[in-house]
Formats: C-alpha cells, sequence, structure tokens
C-alpha cells in the first residue's frame, strides 16, 4: 500500500516550458488536492477534485491547469512555467462520509515535487 | 472564507519541555480540525485531530484543545524529544467542506 505517490521529486525547468506533475493515491479516495508550499506560507491550494471528472479552482491556480481523468490520478500541468512557479507542490487525497453529520477525514499527502524554473 | 492564524511560527524548547502551539479560526461552521507534523523532505502527516462535538483529545504525548466560543485550538506536546523538531501545521475544515484552511505552520526545534 504506497498511499500517495508523486512523479517526478524534482525537476528543474526554464521559463516558457511546460511540464505535468503527477500524483497517484490507491486508497480509493474520492477528494484529490493540489498545494503549493513556500516558505512561511503554509500550504496554498492550486485545485482539486471532489471525483473522476471533476475539477475546481483553488486559492492559487492561474497559470496551472488540473485533470482527473481516472480516480485515482490526478495531474497538475504548468502550461508556460514562470520563475514565480518555483515551489514544493504536494498532492493529497481524503476520503470522505457523505451522510455522516461529521464527515470531514484528514488528508493524506505525498512527498512533494521540487520544481526550479529558471 | 475561513481564516486561520498559527502562532507562533518558530518555538525552540529544551527536550524535556512541553511545547504548545496554538491556532485561531474565523468560521463558526468549521467543525473539524487536523494537526500535521511535516519532517524535513518529507509531506505533511497527520498527527490527531479534534471535532467541534469534543473538547479535548489526547493521544500519548500529544494533546489538542478546542474552545468553540473563543474560535481557538491548540496542540500541547509534553516531554518533548528531539524526533519532534518538525513543522507542525494547523487546519479549519467547515462542515460539509471538505477544503481544510492551514495555517502558516510553526517550526518546533527541540534541543538535546
Amino acid at each position: 500500500n504506497a498511499g500517495v505517490t508523486q512523479t517526478p521529486k524534482f525537476r528543474v525547468l526554464k521559463t516558457g516550458q511546460s511540464m505535468t506533475l503527477l500524483c497517484a493515491q490507491d486508497m480509493n479516495h474520492e477528494y484529490m488536492y493540489w498545494y503549493r508550499q513556500d516558505p512561511g506560507m503554509g500550504l496554498r491550494l492550486i485545485h482539486y477534485s471532489v471525483g473522476e471528472g471533476t475539477t475546481a479552482k483553488g486559492e492559487v491556480p492561474d497559470g496551472y491547469n488540473v485533470s482527473r481523468l481516472k480516480k485515482q490520478n490526478f495531474l497538475l500541468g504548468l502550461e508556460s512555467a514562470a520563475p514565480s512557479q518555483t515551489s514544493v507542490y504536494f498532492c493529497a487525497s481524503s476520503y470522505t462520509l457523505f451522510v455522516a453529520a461529521f464527515s470531514n477525514q484528514p488528508q493524506h499527502f505525498g512527498d512533494g515535487t521540487r520544481l526550479s524554473i529558471l | 472564507g475561513e481564516n486561520v492564524e498559527q502562532h507562533p511560527s518558530t518555538l525552540s524548547v529544551q527536550e524535556g519541555d512541553s511545547a504548545v502551539i496554538k491556532c485561531t479560526y474565523s468560521d463558526s461552521a468549521s467543525n473539524y480540525f487536523p494537526w500535521y507534523k511535516q519532517e524535513l523532505g518529507k509531506g505533511p502527516q497527520l498527527i490527531i485531530d479534534i471535532r467541534s462535538n469534543v473538547g479535548e483529545k489526547k493521544d500519548q504525548r500529544i494533546a489538542v484543545t478546542l474552545n468553540k466560543t473563543a474560535k481557538h485550538f491548540s496542540l500541547h506536546i509534553t516531554e518533548t524529544q528531539p524526533e519532534d523538531s518538525a513543522v507542525y501545521f494547523c487546519a479549519a475544515t467547515p462542515g460539509g467542506s471538505y477544503i481544510p484552511t492551514f495555517g502558516r505552520g510553526t517550526s518546533l526545534i527541540v534541543h538535546p
């Protein structure tokens, strides 16, 4: 049981290049999330998905696109990389108990992708 | 939307001392409050959580308290050990939202 796996772990890009970050979870979770972590800024939500085929914008979505074609995978794309997108990117997943009164469940995080854009 | 403030940003203690990290939230509809520990080079991992129908929860050396009236919750670590050194994040989630808002993190340093 691997949990949440992110690939690649490290990447260096040049300004203007594009790339895709892959997140895979094997826990059959409905919800998946992409965050970026910058020093002193905590975790900021980029996009999230409530299920296969659905995505929604988070707090800082500009410059990123996402897709959730399969329940277990959540892809984050950078269309034209900029130095301001240098960051550590974390994927997370969680399940929900939609019919329960207290239905929120904890998130499970991957170990991150460290992305530098020159 | 929800706003979560976390203090202090850095906390330095001696091994064996207690450590307390405090968070406040703004949305009275929040009812789930997890705490995560992030070690260097790793992703955050849940260490304890509390729901709004409970005022306190304890797991060995870690405890969390919640004051719904004042809208604040705290993480307490007793008998700290060097392996407790990490960044700790609090979060608050409004009921039915499933989208947590995180604090900015506290870097805990435990000196041997």
